[in-house]
């Protein structure tokens, strides 16, 4: 079975652009979670999404949006690209999400998107 | 936070030697997970540990938990240069998504 595929590997972006990240889960799996890596962060949850809806979101500004196709790919926007914004950005999937009943679940990362704003 | 932080930062050992790492969180869990990530690249699983289980065994790796404390260990044995990675430590509370430590950075000598 493919593992989770992020697409592009590295992007290098300026101030004021927004970029686009794709996620490929393993097949069949529903669930895409997002996560952002930084040294000083550490890692920070940005969203879930489990077929096509949002399920949950961390406490990031609404720059950062995302949305899931109907077959479980996902994709990740970030608007009005800062400095600050700058990580790896990680996309895990699992096959029902970390919802009650279902959290027993391990996450299964991508090798991440490396985002460089300049 | 329910942010979890792992015990110590970093860690060098030679090779053949045991490896301890801890992890230490806040609130009440359903279960806690370790993984592992290679420089630059993504976390890959290693072990979940309900919160009604004490001990888990896999391989090398033996974890343990202690909710009382609310602190758990991850024991990494005859540790190879291979596991050179940064160890992270992920709590669940089941509701809601995985928080993530802040990782314990090993490096095996050979």
């Amino acid at each position: 079975k493919a593992g989770v595929t992020q697409t592009p590997r590295y992007l290098i972006k300026t101030r004021g652009q927004q970029v686009t990240l794709s996620c490929s889960p393993i097949s069949g799996h529903r669930s895409v979670s997002w996560y952002q890596q930084t040294p000083g962060q550490g890692l920070q949850f940005l969203f879930e999404y489990f077929s096509e809806t949002q399920r949950n979101k961390g406490n990031f500004p609404g720059r950062f949006s995302g949305r899931q196709f109907s077959n479980s790919r996902s994709e990740m926007n970030v608007s009005t690209l800062e400095l600050g914004d700058s990580a790896l950005y990680l996309c895990a999937s699992s096959p029902m999400g970390q919802g009650a009943g279902s959290y027993n679940s391990p996450l299964h990362f991508g090798n991440g998107t490396r985002l460089t704003v300049t | 936070s329910q942010q979890g932080e792992e015990d110590p930062q970093a860690l060098s050992i030679q090779e053949g030697e045991n490896a301890t790492m801890n992890c230490s969180y806040k609130t009440s869990i359903n279960n806690l997970q370790w993984y592992r990530q290679n420089s630059g690249r993504g976390l890959v699983h290693l072990i979940l540990i309900r919160s009604n289980e004490r001990e888990k065994h896999s391989g090398r790796l033996r974890v343990t938990l202690d909710t009382s404390k609310k602190s758990s260990s991850l024991l990494i044995t005859a540790s190879r240069a291979a596991d050179t990675a940064s160890y992270f430590c992920a709590t669940s509370l089941g509701a809601n998504n995985l928080f993530f430590g802040t990782g314990t950075r090993l490096t095996v000598i050979p």
